[in-house]
């Protein structure tokens, strides 16, 4: 399967408070999972990432947690902030050795909205 | 700015109307990739370029004609579009060559819409 399911949709937050966006997959070969950040008008951006051999990945008030065996993975923005209203794209990729690059699949997207 | 730039940035034809997207990339990439993004469905890869070689065709309609003349630039051509075609189309790049990703950096798009 080359879905990646991402929930919830849209998410309201506090300001301060925890924002956690969820995503599964179900491809075992997917070995490298970005977040990407878009704010309107403009393209996706990379925000984090994580390969399967870590359990966590921290970057400043950005989490990825990653639990393999769930084939689930998920972002946490701890202190969230109005600048953070935005909306979030997980995504998996299947690197295809033997010359061929691998693409990314993603999922539908979560509009976070951080209120003051 | 990511360094990749589109034009233009909105696109309003016809279905009869033959109009190309522009993208070019200022980061010395070798690869170059085509998105769709509609309203409330994952962004779609269209097309790769991988070296100026098209390395991924996602089963897209003839009626989108993908050109790389060189590494830095890519072109999507449209012609007889349908209704259903209007979307955000993203370009993208990155170091490209075989076997491992890199990040991929995103323009800002094109709004295109069909009448």
């Amino acid at each position: 399967q080359q879905q990646v399911k991402q929930s919830p949709q849209s998410l309201i937050v506090q300001k301060g408070g925890i924002s956690i966006i969820n995503c599964a997959y179900e491809n075992t070969a997917f070995d490298y999972f970005p977040w990407y950040q878009q704010f309107p008008g403009k393209g996706p951006a990379l925000l984090i990432a994580i390969r399967p051999d870590v359990s966590e990945k921290k970057e400043g008030r950005f989490t990825i947690s990653f639990n393999k065996s769930a084939k689930q993975f998920s972002l946490h923005i701890m202190d969230s902030q109005p600048g953070d209203s935005a909306t979030y794209f997980c995504a998996a990729l299947m690197n295809l050795y033997g010359g061929s690059q691998g693409n990314l699949i993603f999922g539908k997207g979560t509009k976070l909205s951080v209120k003051p | 700015e990511t360094g990749v730039t589109q034009t233009p940035r909105h696109l309003v034809m016809g279905m009869t109307n033959k109009k190309s997207l522009k993208c070019e990339q200022h980061l010395g990439h070798n690869a170059m990739y085509w998105y769709k993004q509609s309203a409330k469905k994952p962004l779609e890869l269209m097309f790769v370029y991988n070296f100026k070689e098209q390395t991924e065709n996602n089963s897209v309609p003839s009626r989108f004609s993908p050109e790389c003349p060189n590494s830095s630039h890519l072109f999507l051509h449209l012609h007889t579009l349908q209704p259903e075609d209007s979307a955000l189309y993203l370009c993208a790049s990155s170091r490209g060559g075989d076997l491992w990703v890199n990040e991929q950096f995103f323009g800002p798009g094109t709004r295109l819409t069909v009448l």
